[in-house]
């Protein structure tokens, strides 16, 4: 099982600032990384997939980067439907897939 | 604009059987290209792979779950559905169904969900 672990748990940022979200994976996943943004009472939705491609309709301010172990979900220019629970998701082993276990970005 | 609804009861009680469906619309199940899947995420937690289920019938599923997963489709009414046996408070979750955007091993990100459905087991 290939365990994905996301940093940090919490983090609290300013709008119009920047923020960095990690996620590990226990063995390389080469680049199947997906991340997802959840917001209360939601469903998921898709922002970033094959580590750096962004979905339809996903503003240039989400980025994603990183291959084998180590990815990472920038956000730029921080505004207030940016905070969120956000999800990175490997399907290196398809049709197994699992899931980190989530990072809060809060207003700081 | 492909949409997905998942319906069926919201309490079940212990030991018995949580079974859902997910009413596709706006695009075809039979669709050659797509697995359809099944994801759950306990109150306040995180999310979890239940199985995946492709338009000839094939299925995956968590390892996880064991024997206890049922995964079935019917094209003629575009739905899927999902079969939970021997449940506890511990398959207490909001169930999801949502469309794998790949019928292969490559892009298997769940690109379309429907609204989640809250599963309330207890005795």
């Amino acid at each position: 099982e290939i365990v994905m672990t996301q940093s940090p748990a919490t983090l609290s940022v300013s709008p119009g600032e920047r923020a960095t979200l990690s996620c590990r994976a226990s063995q390389s996943i080469s680049s199947f990384l997906a991340w997802y943004q959840q917001k209360p009472g939601q469903p998921p939705r898709l922002l970033i997939y094959d580590a750096s491609t962004r979905a339809t309709g996903i503003p240039a301010k989400f980025s994603g980067s990183g291959s084998g172990t180590e990815f990472t979900l920038t956000i730029s220019s921080l505004q207030s439907e940016d905070f969120a629970v956000y999800y990175c998701h490997q399907y290196f082993n398809w049709p197994m897939c699992s899931f980190g276990q989530g990072t809060k970005l809060e207003i700081k | 604009q492909l949409q997905l609804q998942e319906s069926g009861p919201g309490l079940v009680k212990t030991s018995e059987t949580l079974s859902l469906t997910c009413t596709v619309s706006g695009g075809s199940i039979s669709s050659s290209s797509y697995y359809w899947g099944w994801i759950r995420q306990p109150p306040g937690k995180g999310l979890e792979w239940i199985g995946s289920i492709y338009y000839s019938g094939r299925t995956y599923h968590n390892p996880s779950l064991k024997s206890r997963v049922t995964i079935s489709i019917d094209t003629s009414k575009n739905q899927f559905s999902l079969k939970l046996s021997s449940v506890t408070a511990a398959d207490t979750a909001v169930y999801y169904c949502a469309r794998d955007s790949s019928s292969d091993s490559s892009d298997n990100y769940f690109d379309y969900w429907g609204q989640g459905t809250l599963v309330t087991v207890s005795s």
